[in-house]
């Protein structure tokens, strides 16, 4: 069964910085990997999808990485701003329609 | 520009009672599905479609259950609420067979007491 980790499970950085979220998964057999952003009380929106034989989507301050082989991806944010806070989370579509989710990461970005 | 609409956005229920969680999207898209959301685990999937006439189960399909009878509608529905399914729940479509993003609704708040 597939298996989405998220880590860290919460970040606090000041406003300005770089930084990176991580999402690990179990079974390097996917079709695709997208991350979600979710505000307090709202649905997901999707920010970046990497099709399983693509390494890396790039959407303006976002750029997302995926390396199958190891069940790993990463989305890194630049210049981060207060906008930015909200949950992320990150899922992965296997070959037989269904999305697994991980937990999200809680970003709160401070002015 | 509807996109993907749930209702109702609340709902309280008493254990025993049942109702159905309405989804409907204008997208046309084959593909829709339905998850809860609980603190600390992430959307799980309950079940979801790949077209009219055709549904099946997910992760945590239990104490539910859906049909599809359109393109546009997937509700799912609680036939006997219990305390265990006070959560989150937040229906998406996407088209099958292409790498498209999943598009969410704004989800159902439900609490059963």
């Amino acid at each position: 069964k597939q298996e989405v980790t998220q880590i860290p499970a919460a970040l606090s950085v000041p406003e300005g910085e770089n930084l990176v979220l991580n999402c690990s998964f179990t079974d390097s057999a996917i079709y695709n990997l997208q991350w979600f952003r979710q505000d307090p009380g709202k649905g997901l929106t999707s920010l970046l999808l990497i099709q399983s034989s693509q390494r890396e989507q790039t959407s303006g301050r976002l750029n997302a990485s995926l390396d199958k082989s190891s069940g790993r991806s990463t989305l890194y944010i630049a210049a981060s701003q207060p906008g930015d806070s909200a949950t992320y989370l990150c899922a992965v579509r296997d070959n037989f329609n269904k999305f697994y989710f991980g937990s999200g990461t809680k970003l709160n970005v401070k002015p | 520009n509807a996109g993907v609409t749930q209702t109702p956005k609340f709902q309280v229920l008493k254990t025993g009672q049942s109702m159905t969680l309405q989804c409907a999207q204008d997208m046309n898209h084959e593909y829709m599905s339905w998850y809860r959301q609980d603190p600390g685990m992430g959307l799980r999937l309950i079940h979801y479609s790949v077209g009219a006439g055709i549904t099946d189960q997910g992760e945590v399909p239990n104490g539910y259950n859906v049909s599809r009878s359109t393109t546009e509608d997937f509700p799912l529905r609680l036939l006997s609420a219990a305390p265990s399914q006070t959560s989150v729940y937040f229906c998406a479509s996407t088209p099958v067979g292409h790498n498209s993003p999943l598009h969410f609704g704004n989800g159902t708040r439900l609490t059963v007491t």
